[in-house]
Protein backbone atom coordinates (compact mmCIF):
# COMPACT_ATOMS: atom_id res chain seq x y z
CA UNK A 1 0.00 0.00 0.00
CA UNK A 2 0.89 3.72 -0.46
CA UNK A 3 0.17 4.81 3.42
CA UNK A 4 2.84 4.56 6.49
CA UNK A 5 0.59 2.92 9.35
CA UNK A 6 0.75 3.61 12.56
CA UNK A 7 -1.67 2.66 15.55
CA UNK A 8 -3.69 5.03 16.55
CA UNK A 9 -3.01 5.38 20.70
CA UNK A 10 -0.61 4.15 23.70
CA UNK A 11 -0.99 4.29 26.78
CA UNK A 12 1.91 3.67 29.36
CA UNK A 13 2.77 4.27 33.31
CA UNK A 14 5.13 7.30 34.52
CA UNK A 15 8.17 5.08 34.54
CA UNK A 16 7.63 1.90 31.80
CA UNK A 17 8.97 1.81 28.59
CA UNK A 18 7.18 2.98 25.70
CA UNK A 19 7.31 1.29 22.20
CA UNK A 20 5.81 3.08 19.13
CA UNK A 21 5.78 1.20 16.14
CA UNK A 22 5.60 2.18 12.25
CA UNK A 23 5.38 0.65 9.11
CA UNK A 24 6.56 2.29 5.81
CA UNK A 25 6.62 1.21 2.49
CA UNK A 26 9.33 2.83 0.06
CA UNK A 27 12.41 0.60 0.66
CA UNK A 28 14.56 2.93 -1.27
CA UNK A 29 13.60 5.88 1.87
CA UNK A 30 16.68 7.35 2.54
CA UNK A 31 15.92 8.69 6.07
CA UNK A 32 13.66 7.55 8.51
CA UNK A 33 12.05 10.49 10.71
CA UNK A 34 10.16 10.66 14.33
CA UNK A 35 8.59 13.76 15.30
CA UNK A 36 6.48 14.50 18.26
CA UNK A 37 3.90 17.34 18.41
CA UNK A 38 2.98 18.56 22.04
CA UNK A 39 -0.96 19.56 22.01
CA UNK A 40 -1.32 23.08 20.29
CA UNK A 41 1.82 22.97 18.89
CA UNK A 42 3.83 21.87 15.46
CA UNK A 43 5.91 18.90 14.84
CA UNK A 44 9.30 18.70 16.35
CA UNK A 45 12.14 16.41 14.85
CA UNK A 46 13.38 14.17 17.83
CA UNK A 47 15.28 11.60 15.83
CA UNK A 48 16.16 10.23 12.84
CA UNK A 49 17.94 7.47 11.17
CA UNK A 50 19.93 6.60 7.68
CA UNK A 51 18.39 4.11 5.91
CA UNK A 52 21.73 1.79 6.01
CA UNK A 53 21.50 1.33 9.96
CA UNK A 54 19.99 -0.84 12.39
CA UNK A 55 19.51 1.22 14.97
CA UNK A 56 19.96 5.01 16.55
CA UNK A 57 20.28 5.84 20.41
CA UNK A 58 19.77 9.31 21.58
CA UNK A 59 19.57 9.37 25.49
CA UNK A 60 16.31 7.78 26.45
CA UNK A 61 15.38 7.24 22.68
CA UNK A 62 16.25 3.95 20.81
CA UNK A 63 14.92 3.98 16.74
CA UNK A 64 15.31 0.11 15.25
CA UNK A 65 15.00 -0.18 11.57
CA UNK A 66 13.69 -3.69 10.32
CA UNK A 67 14.39 -2.95 6.63
CA UNK A 68 13.16 -6.63 5.25
CA UNK A 69 10.38 -5.66 6.89
CA UNK A 70 10.24 -2.10 6.62
CA UNK A 71 9.31 -1.91 10.16
CA UNK A 72 10.55 1.44 12.29
CA UNK A 73 10.10 1.49 16.01
CA UNK A 74 10.48 4.39 18.55
CA UNK A 75 11.49 2.87 22.39
CA UNK A 76 11.23 6.15 25.45
CA UNK A 77 13.06 4.35 28.49
CA UNK A 78 11.65 5.60 31.73
CA UNK A 79 8.32 7.54 30.23
CA UNK A 80 7.57 10.90 31.77
CA UNK A 81 4.51 12.71 31.86
CA UNK A 82 5.83 15.32 29.51
CA UNK A 83 6.21 12.46 26.83
CA UNK A 84 2.50 12.73 26.36
CA UNK A 85 1.83 13.79 22.85
CA UNK A 86 1.40 12.83 19.13
CA UNK A 87 4.26 10.88 17.80
CA UNK A 88 4.91 10.84 13.87
CA UNK A 89 6.88 8.80 12.00
CA UNK A 90 7.83 9.89 8.45
CA UNK A 91 9.47 8.54 5.19
CA UNK A 92 11.71 10.41 2.61
CA UNK A 93 10.06 9.58 -0.74
CA UNK A 94 10.61 10.98 -3.77
CA UNK A 95 12.64 14.10 -5.10
CA UNK A 96 12.58 17.62 -3.84
CA UNK A 97 13.32 15.63 -0.15
CA UNK A 98 9.36 15.22 0.27
CA UNK A 99 8.50 13.14 3.48
CA UNK A 100 5.31 11.19 3.54
CA UNK A 101 3.95 11.11 7.31
CA UNK A 102 2.45 8.37 9.24
CA UNK A 103 -1.25 8.71 11.15
CA UNK A 104 0.19 9.63 14.44
CA UNK A 105 0.54 7.74 17.47
CA UNK A 106 -1.18 9.65 20.65
CA UNK A 107 0.61 8.79 23.72
CA UNK A 108 -0.94 9.28 26.94
CA UNK A 109 1.60 8.50 30.23
CA UNK A 110 -0.42 8.48 33.40
CA UNK A 111 1.00 9.46 36.69
CA UNK B 1 17.78 27.95 15.70
CA UNK B 2 15.50 27.02 12.74
CA UNK B 3 12.69 29.41 13.18
CA UNK B 4 9.55 28.79 11.16
CA UNK B 5 6.58 31.31 11.69
CA UNK B 6 2.98 31.17 10.69
CA UNK B 7 0.71 34.55 10.56
CA UNK B 8 -1.88 33.30 12.62
CA UNK B 9 -2.36 30.76 15.09
CA UNK B 10 -6.27 30.90 14.89
CA UNK B 11 -8.37 31.92 11.99
CA UNK B 12 -12.35 31.90 11.64
CA UNK B 13 -13.52 32.08 7.96
CA UNK B 14 -16.69 32.26 6.28
CA UNK B 15 -17.33 30.36 3.16
CA UNK B 16 -16.45 31.67 0.13
CA UNK B 17 -14.52 33.82 1.79
CA UNK B 18 -10.26 34.13 -0.23
CA UNK B 19 -8.22 33.03 2.75
CA UNK B 20 -4.31 33.41 2.68
CA UNK B 21 -1.98 31.84 5.30
CA UNK B 22 1.42 32.85 5.28
CA UNK B 23 4.51 31.18 6.18
CA UNK B 24 7.91 32.53 6.79
CA UNK B 25 11.31 31.23 7.60
CA UNK B 26 14.63 33.07 8.80
CA UNK B 27 17.35 30.27 7.49
CA UNK B 28 17.55 30.37 3.86
CA UNK B 29 16.00 27.28 3.08
CA UNK B 30 15.50 26.29 -0.18
CA UNK B 31 12.14 24.18 0.44
CA UNK B 32 9.43 24.86 1.98
CA UNK B 33 6.53 22.77 2.25
CA UNK B 34 2.42 23.17 2.93
CA UNK B 35 0.56 20.79 5.15
CA UNK B 36 -3.00 19.62 6.71
CA UNK B 37 -3.50 17.74 10.26
CA UNK B 38 -6.23 16.00 10.20
CA UNK B 39 -7.67 13.49 13.23
CA UNK B 40 -6.75 9.77 12.51
CA UNK B 41 -5.17 11.17 8.54
CA UNK B 42 -1.90 12.24 9.87
CA UNK B 43 -0.20 14.84 7.85
CA UNK B 44 -1.39 15.63 4.19
CA UNK B 45 0.84 17.31 1.51
CA UNK B 46 -0.78 20.05 -0.17
CA UNK B 47 2.03 22.22 -1.65
CA UNK B 48 5.90 22.32 -1.61
CA UNK B 49 8.41 24.68 -3.72
CA UNK B 50 12.02 24.12 -4.31
CA UNK B 51 12.85 27.52 -5.22
CA UNK B 52 11.29 31.10 -5.74
CA UNK B 53 8.43 30.91 -8.30
CA UNK B 54 8.73 27.07 -8.07
CA UNK B 55 5.67 24.90 -6.87
CA UNK B 56 4.42 21.48 -6.88
CA UNK B 57 1.17 19.62 -6.07
CA UNK B 58 1.54 17.10 -3.10
CA UNK B 59 -1.39 15.01 -2.22
CA UNK B 60 -4.41 17.17 -2.04
CA UNK B 61 -3.92 20.30 -3.84
CA UNK B 62 -8.03 20.90 -4.78
CA UNK B 63 -9.05 23.58 -3.35
CA UNK B 64 -6.05 25.59 -2.71
CA UNK B 65 -2.80 27.48 -4.22
CA UNK B 66 0.39 28.87 -3.16
CA UNK B 67 2.75 31.96 -4.14
CA UNK B 68 6.56 32.01 -3.53
CA UNK B 69 7.77 35.19 -4.38
CA UNK B 70 10.77 35.16 -2.30
CA UNK B 71 12.62 32.73 -0.51
CA UNK B 72 12.06 32.85 2.82
CA UNK B 73 8.10 33.03 2.54
CA UNK B 74 5.50 30.77 1.13
CA UNK B 75 1.48 31.29 1.30
CA UNK B 76 -1.21 29.40 0.65
CA UNK B 77 -4.69 30.74 -0.29
CA UNK B 78 -7.70 28.85 -0.43
CA UNK B 79 -9.63 30.94 -3.29
CA UNK B 80 -12.76 29.87 -1.98
CA UNK B 81 -13.30 28.67 1.48
CA UNK B 82 -15.34 25.41 2.19
CA UNK B 83 -16.43 23.98 5.66
CA UNK B 84 -14.63 20.96 4.85
CA UNK B 85 -11.09 23.02 4.52
CA UNK B 86 -11.58 23.42 8.39
CA UNK B 87 -8.45 22.14 9.60
CA UNK B 88 -4.71 22.59 11.08
CA UNK B 89 -2.62 23.89 8.90
CA UNK B 90 1.25 23.10 9.24
CA UNK B 91 3.79 25.01 7.14
CA UNK B 92 7.39 23.52 7.08
CA UNK B 93 10.87 24.13 5.72
CA UNK B 94 14.17 22.06 4.67
CA UNK B 95 17.67 22.61 2.97
CA UNK B 96 17.86 21.91 -0.46
CA UNK B 97 21.18 19.66 -2.16
CA UNK B 98 21.98 16.17 -0.35
CA UNK B 99 22.07 16.71 3.08
CA UNK B 100 19.26 14.52 5.12
CA UNK B 101 15.28 15.59 4.48
CA UNK B 102 14.77 17.17 7.76
CA UNK B 103 11.54 19.44 7.56
CA UNK B 104 11.24 22.21 10.20
CA UNK B 105 7.79 23.20 11.30
CA UNK B 106 5.90 26.02 11.80
CA UNK B 107 3.77 26.43 15.14
CA UNK B 108 0.62 25.63 13.20
CA UNK B 109 -2.52 27.84 12.12
CA UNK B 110 -5.99 26.46 12.91
CA UNK B 111 -8.70 27.32 10.43
CA UNK B 112 -12.28 26.85 11.26
CA UNK B 113 -14.51 27.41 7.69
CA UNK B 114 -17.96 28.11 9.37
Amino acid sequence: GEDVEQSLFLSVREGDSSVINCTYTDSSSTYLYWYKQEPGAGLQLLTYIFSNMDMKQDQRLTVLLNKKDKHLSLRIADTQTGDSAIYFCAESRGGFQKLVFGTGTRLLVSP
Amino acid sequence: DVKVTQSSRYLVKRTGEKVFLECVQDMDHENMFWYRQDPGLGLRLIYFSYDVKMKEKGDIPEGYSVSREKKERFSLILESASTNQTSMYLCASSFGGPSTDTQYFGPGTRLTVL
